[in-house]
């Protein structure tokens, strides 16, 4: 069965720094292009970051370029989202999606929620 | 705001169709047929339910169609049923570097 597995999320406090993680499992994870999106409470879905097969490449939303990072082990077949600098408008549920290339997303895990506050 | 502008909601009785619109510009729906649609239940992780402005992936039901015209971009729910209420979500590829943007979203609701 093909699955996407978040963990990492939680409480911190403004300027805080969170490391969120992916297990991906039941297909090649190494050949597919790996996503971030967030999902504010109450709110749509927004694209955060993406990284190419072998994680060479990375392009992140202009929100959160500069203080995010995302990455991946291939290896372990599991993807990462390290956020630094964390603000109240971060707050939301992230999900890590599987990519068809870098639009179409064809497999979402079922999020792990994040919430910056004091 | 969002970059692609759909209704808050739509609604229709048991068996009917509905469509829900999804409004961009020619930097990105009008630009591409790379238009997707995200079926989302509460609580739950969206779902793919079209990709390519109107391909279907293997298991979703026929009932689902997408189509283009212009910047606008649509999905039609033939059919309605009471398991289709949900969130629905369009998103375009964009030439800008972040490549995808989504709408705001669509509550489904069956009468």
């Amino acid at each position: 069965e093909v699955q996407l597995v978040e963990s990492g999320g939680g409480l911190v406090q403004p300027g805080g720094s969170l490391r969120l993680s992916c297990a991906a499992s039941g297909f090649t994870f190494d050949t597919y292009w790996m996503h971030w999106v967030r999902q504010a409470p109450g709110k749509g879905l927004v694209w955060v970051s993406r990284i190419n097969t072998d994680g060479s490449s990375t392009t992140y939303a202009d929100s959160v370029r500069g203080r995010f990072t995302i990455s991946r082990d291939n290896a372990e077949n599991t993807l990462h989202l390290q956020m630094s600098s964390l603000r109240a408008e971060d707050t939301a549920r992230y999900y890590c999606a599987r990519g068809l290339g870098i639009r179409v997303f064809d497999v979402w895990g079922q999020g792990t929620m994040v919430t910056v506050s004091s | 705001q969002s970059a692609l502008t759909q209704p808050a909601s739509v609604s229709g009785s048991p068996g009917q169709s509905i469509t829900i619109s999804c409004t961009g510009t020619s930097s990105d729906v009008g630009g591409y047929n790379f238009v997707t649609w995200y079926q989302q239940h509460p609580g739950k992780a969206p779902k793919l339910m079209i990709y390519d402005v109107n391909k279907r992936p293997s298991g979703v039901s026929n009932r689902f169609s997408g189509s283009k015209s212009g910047n606008t971009a649509s999905l039609t729910i033939s059919g309605l049923q009471a398991e289709d209420e949900a969130d629905y979500y369009c998103s375009s590829y964009t030439g800008s570097s972040t490549h995808v943007v989504f709408g705001g979203g669509t509550k489904v609701t069956a009468l």
